[in-house]
């Protein structure tokens, strides 16, 4: 059974850092790219990050290009979100969601966490 | 950058009736678009990719239509559990990104 966890969320202020990370299990996790996804409180979603499966490529969102730094570490199935000089606008629930398809192919989100809460403010 | 617009923004419905949601892309996506369902407090699920393809374990009530810039969500006949937000989502190769659509909240009426 598919699982993934988040975990590292919390208050911080401005200016801040704060690392959140995706623990899963019941896939090989090196084969498929991950994707954060945050949702502000009441608001829609939005793409923040992906990296594939082997880690040596990632984009970001333009919201957050220069501030946040995805990464994983296949040996411990785990996926990180390293973010930098946070914002208020930050605020919001972050999703790890695993891409459904192999590489080149399918560019869904098949399963997600329940999400970690970053909230910036001072 | 390609804007998914979703509507109605709200839909009111009766359990049993049929539910159609529009999902609008301001160019070609082809038929590499997805829908999500969303409960209160909880993670998005995936209920369509390819515009047609219902993911594992979805119920076949739900079914995806569409390509190119016009798609289609439709629930034929709605259940308790089915009232909850509704997202499309799309990738585009440049610049590489994901967007979703705004969503579409489906109401008990």
């Amino acid at each position: 059974d598919v699982q993934l966890l988040e975990s590292g969320g919390g208050l911080v202020q401005p200016g801040g850092s704060l690392r959140i990370s995706c623990v899963v299990s019941g896939f090989t996790f090196s084969n498929y790219g991950m994707n954060w996804v945050r949702q502000a409180p009441g608001k829609g979603l939005e793409w923040v990050s992906l990296i594939t499966g082997s880690g040596d490529d990632t984009d970001y969102a333009d919201s957050v290009k220069g501030r946040f730094t995805v990464s994983r570490d296949n040996s411990k199935n785990t996926l990180y979100l390293q973010m930098n000089s946070l914002r208020a606008e930050d605020t919001a629930m972050y999703y790890c969601a695993k891409k459904l398809g192999q590489p080149g192919t399918q560019y869904y989100f098949d399963h997600w966490g329940q999400g970690t809460l970053v909230t910036v403010s001072s | 950058e390609i804007v998914l617009t979703q509507s109605p923004a709200t839909l009111s419905l009766s359990p049993g009736e049929r539910a159609t949601l529009s999902c609008r892309a301001s160019q070609s996506v082809s038929r590499n678009l997805a829908w999500y369902q969303q409960k209160v407090g909880q993670a998005p699920r995936l209920l369509i990719y390819d515009a047609s393809t219902r993911a594992t374990g979805i119920p076949a009530r739900f079914s995806g239509s569409g390509s190119g810039t016009d798609f289609t969500l439709t629930i034929s006949s709605l259940e308790a559990e089915d009232f909850a937000v509704y997202y499309c989502q799309q990738r585009s190769n440049w610049p590489r990104m994901y967007t979703f659509g705004q969503g579409t909240k489906l109401e008990i009426k």
